[in-house]
């Protein structure tokens, strides 16, 4: 159990466009998710909370108005970059908390802007 | 503040040999923690957590880590290491009232044949 999956795996757009990236938990709901953006051999850095039925809480620093988190079920986030720029590019994850102990997380979405 | 520190970049051992991660912590109050390993291009995969009970803790994949509160480390051991258990590994810590994780700069274990 506690299977959380991440779709798309990788993308590739062009600047200026947006992108949409789901988070689902396929076998248990998780009121809380995570998203975190992870460079090259470096550590994850949280960029937001995403909870259920509110609004997602933004780490310092990260522009909530450019990435876009909606979390509509308790199975499911979406993390959408807006207007998406060349230093966009990274690797996205996401995890979801359950029992309100662990996180589990996806698999990871390599996004390469042009 | 609650921070995680790993000091070892990187871990080399040959296959067979056991194998050692380091982690300490900083926290206010009771910690939980976790280990998870990380393959090229993929998530992290939970590998053991220690909430409360016995210090000793076994995961997937034979292995285990013991907390030492006096210490306030957290090392993540095998005994017996595998070519397979080449990876990235993360130390994390969390507070039992904030779902938020701390995690370490990550070590990356090479078990070489």
């Amino acid at each position: 159990g506690a299977v959380v999956s991440q779709h798309p795996s990788w993308v590739i757009c062009k600047s200026g466009t947006s992108v949409k990236i789901e988070c689902r938990s396929l076998d248990f709901q998780a009121t809380t998710m995570f998203w975190y953006r992870q460079f090259p051999k470096q550590s994850l850095m949280l960029m937001a909370t995403s909870n259920e039925g509110s609004k997602a809480t933004y780490e310092q620093g990260v522009e909530k108005d450019k990435f876009l988190i909606n979390h509509a079920s308790l199975t499911l986030s979406t993390l959408t970059v807006t207007s998406a720029h060349p230093e966009d590019s990274s690797f996205y994850i996401c995890s979801a908390d359950r029992g309100r102990e662990t996180q589990y997380f996806g698999p990871g979405t390599r996004l390469l802007v042009l | 503040a609650q921070s995680v520190a790993q000091p070892e970049d990187q871990v080399n051992v040959a296959e067979g040999n056991p194998l050692t991660v380091k982690c300490t912590y900083s926290v206010s109050g009771n910690p939980y923690l976790f280990w998870y390993v990380q393959y090229p291009n993929r998530g992290l995969q939970f590998l053991l957590k220690y909430i409360t009970g016995d210090n000793l803790v076994k995961g997937s994949y034979g292995f285990e880590a013991e907390f030492n509160k006096s210490q306030t480390s957290f090392h993540l051991k095998k005994p017996s290491a595998l070519v397979s258990d080449s990876a990235l590994y993360f130390c994390a810590v969390r507070v039992p009232n904030d779902y938020k994780l701390s995690f370490g700069a990550g070590t990356t274990v090479t078990v070489r044949a």
